[in-house]
């Protein structure tokens, strides 16, 4: 299974855009990269996701490298109500019934 | 509306007890899963199923069991036999064989005491 790698936790200003990485380096071609955020004891909720071609959303925007060994979620203006762990998955939708791998996850925290 | 949902939120059973876990969804999806979570860790996949009437382990199936008798319902059962079963355990959904999202329920908290 491809492994994530984030930062474990991150701050961003309110009103600044968040940029949170991630590295995805032993993805393979048929693998898409996903977008989730978890606030505390809830269920997990999508972002987005992509293949290898920029994605945007009206909650955030990813940009995958050519390579598609790295990418970036960027939430254009945080609020406190982004306050989340957000983790970076890669899903094959084939591998395992379409699982989701989760990592560890980075923790952002937005600061008035 | 559609979605999914788990029942209980909140579990308490006595050590040694099976308890079962309800995760129904309503959005016509064939594909399930279970995860489990820790606290301060990532979810890790129980088991899954991408049909009615077949399910498969997903990396720590030990100690539970499933079902998969209606395309709604997947219920998860935590048996006497999973050495640390208290734990936050989600389920989830999504359309099989396609790169769309996979919607969760909110959850449910087990605590073994």
């Amino acid at each position: 299974d491809a492994k994530t790698t984030q930062p474990p936790s991150m701050d961003c200003a309110e009103g600044r855009a968040a940029n949170l990485p991630c590295n995805h380096s032993t993805i393979s071609g048929n693998e898409y990269v996903y977008w989730y955020r978890q606030i505390h004891s809830q269920g997990p909720q999508y972002i987005i996701h992509g293949l290898k071609n920029n994605e945007t959303n009206e909650m955030a925007s990813l940009i995958i490298t050519e390579d598609r060994k790295s990418s970036t979620l960027i939430l254009p203006h945080a609020t406190l109500r982004d306050t989340a762990v957000y983790y970076c998955i890669v899903r094959s939708l084939y591998n395992q019934g379409g699982k989701l791998i989760f990592g560890q996850g980075t923790e952002l925290s937005v600061k008035p | 509306d559609g979605g999914i949902t788990q029942s209980p939120k909140y579990l308490f059973r006595k050590e040694g007890q099976n308890v079962t876990l309800s995760c129904e969804q309503n959005l016509n999806h064939d594909a399930m899963y279970w995860y489990r979570q820790d606290p301060g860790q990532g979810l890790r996949l129980i088991y899954y199923s991408q049909i009615v009437n077949d399910f498969q382990k997903g990396d720590i199936a030990e100690g539970y069991s499933v079902s998969r008798e209606k395309k709604e319902s997947f219920p998860l059962t935590v048996t006497s036999a999973q050495k640390n079963p208290t734990a936050f355990y989600l389920c989830a959904s999504s359309i099989r064989g396609a790169d769309t999202e996979a919607f969760f329920g909110q959850g449910t908290r087990l605590t073994v005491v």
